[in-house]
């Protein structure tokens, strides 16, 4: 069965400071990679996804993550974070043993920004 | 562009109460999904749609019942309402681009049963 995890229920890192919110998958085949945040009672948005090519992807608000086949991970990051990047972050892959119509989703990872 | 709109936002329902979960979209998406969030379990998908008229079931779809009768509608039933049923209510679209496509979110509405 194809999963995500996010290791972190939490990160907390200083405003200006580098960020990185971890997530590995388990898929058959070739992983279709998604981030989403949602901001507080709010539904989520889309940040950025992996398909193909590049293994760096670059996302909305200043976010990239870093696809690694050898390491099955999709870490999201961003090089300078602001206080206003305080959210939950949800990873995800589209389930494409069932055609594709599924997508999952991990446990989500809390980030605070302190200023 | 209203994107994913959901009615109502809030609901406080008495066990065995009935209600419904309307979700609307003006994308022209193939798809639309329900999902539940529930703390520290991510969002679990409820039922999903790849059309009109069609309708499958997810992860978790005891006690919920869905329709499409027109392809921008998508609407989620409880029956008889259950304590266990109370959560957020996420509604989601997505073009129907094979795999690749992501998902537009509604705001959520929260139920609550007593």
């Amino acid at each position: 069965a194809q999963s995500v995890a996010q290791p972190e229920d939490q990160v907390n890192v200083a405003e200006g400071n580098p960020l990185t919110v971890k997530c590995t998958y388990s898929v058959s085949g070739n992983p279709y990679l998604f981030w989403y945040v949602q901001y507080p009672n709010r539904g989520l948005q889309f940040l950025l996804k992996y398909i193909t090519g590049d293994n760096l992807v670059k996302g909305s608000y200043g976010f990239e993550a870093e696809f690694n086949k050898s390491q099955t991970s999709f870490h999201l990051k961003k090089p300078s974070a602001l206080v206003s990047d305080s959210a939950l972050y949800f990873c995800a892959v589209r389930d494409i043993n069932t055609g594709g119509f599924k997508t999952i989703f991990g446990a989500g990872t809390r980030l605070f920004v302190k200023a | 562009n209203a994107g994913v709109t959901q009615t109502p936002k809030f609901r406080v329902l008495k066990t065995g109460q009935s209600m419904t979960l309307l979700c609307a979209q003006d994308m022209n998406h193939e798809y639309m999904y329900w999902y539940r969030q529930d703390p520290g379990m991510g969002l679990r998908l409820i039922h999903y749609s790849v059309g009109e008229g069609t309708t499958a079931k997810g992860e978790v779809p005891d006690g919920y019942n869905v329709s499409r009768l027109k392809k921008q509608n998508f609407l989620l039933g409880l029956e008889s309402a259950a304590p266990s049923q109370t959560s957020v209510y996420f509604c989601a679209s997505s073009s129907g681009t094979g795999n690749t496509g992501e998902l537009f979110f509604g705001e959520g509405s929260r139920l609550t049963v007593l």
